[in-house]
């Protein structure tokens, strides 16, 4: 069966070290792979979109990477912050749907 | 604000009852999609529009489920008979399709509504 799966455990790093978090999926042919960001109460906001012919994506402190062939994509934040703290999704979208399927999500805490 | 914005924000209702829930996507946006989270999990997708045709739905969205954007702008989420099962987070989200029609454009998510069904 279709899955994607981001590490349940909350990640806690201390301020200015990089964080670094996992999607894999399985069954799945991704056309593109993203990641979002989500507070407490509020709706997903978008970070990051990857191809499925792009390795790797930065965007300021954010870098994604995308391996087609282990079925898997890291999100890198670099110099954390404490307002980095939120959960983060990694999602899917395959071609011919618009359709985000979305990971369960990662919770970050940076602590100062 | 020229976001995404959905209505009410929180909804208290008790069993067997009728709900429903209005989204109004970012202006010129052509696709609206909503999701549902519960808590703990990734938003599960429910449904989606282009302009006021319901391009997909989800096996999620049962009969009791029933999805509407008659003018191609805001939208409105009708669940019927209400089960405790269906407490949830509702989000909306609008995007704007391609001109070319072959590139991924970003969800914009409003939001929620809060489920409680008592």
């Amino acid at each position: 069966s279709q899955k994607i799966e981001q590490n349940s455990e909350a990640l806690n790093i201390q301020e200015g070290k990089t964080a670094t978090l996992t999607c894999n999926y399985t069954n799945y042919s991704p056309a593109y792979l993203q990641w979002y960001r989500q507070d407490p109460g509020r709706g997903p906001v978008f970070l990051l979109l990857i191809r499925e012919n792009e390795k790797e994506k930065r965007k300021e402190r954010l870098k994604v990477t995308f391996d087609t062939t282990l079925k898997q994509s890291l999100f890198h934040i670099t110099a954390s912050q404490p307002a980095d703290s939120a959960t983060y999704l990694c999602a899917l979208i395959s071609y011919n749907t618009d359709k985000l399927i979305f990971g369960t999500g990662t919770r970050l805490q940076v602590f100062p | 604000d020229t976001g995404v914005s959905q209505n009410p924000r929180h909804k208290i209702t008790k069993r067997g009852q009728n709900v429903t829930f209005r989204c109004d996507p970012i202006s010129e946006h052509n696709r609206l999609y909503w999701y549902r989270q519960t808590l703990g999990q990734g938003p599960e997708f429910l449904t989606y529009f282009q302009n006021e045709a319901q391009l997909e739905k989800s096996r999620l969205l049962s009969d009791r489920f029933s999805a509407e954007r008659p003018k191609g702008s805001f939208s409105t989420l009708e669940i019927q008979r209400t089960e405790q099962g269906d407490s949830a987070m509702y989000l909306c989200a609008s995007s704007h399709t391609s001109l070319r029609g072959s590139e991924y454009n970003e969800q914009f998510f409003g939001p929620g509504t809060r489920l409680t069904v008592l």
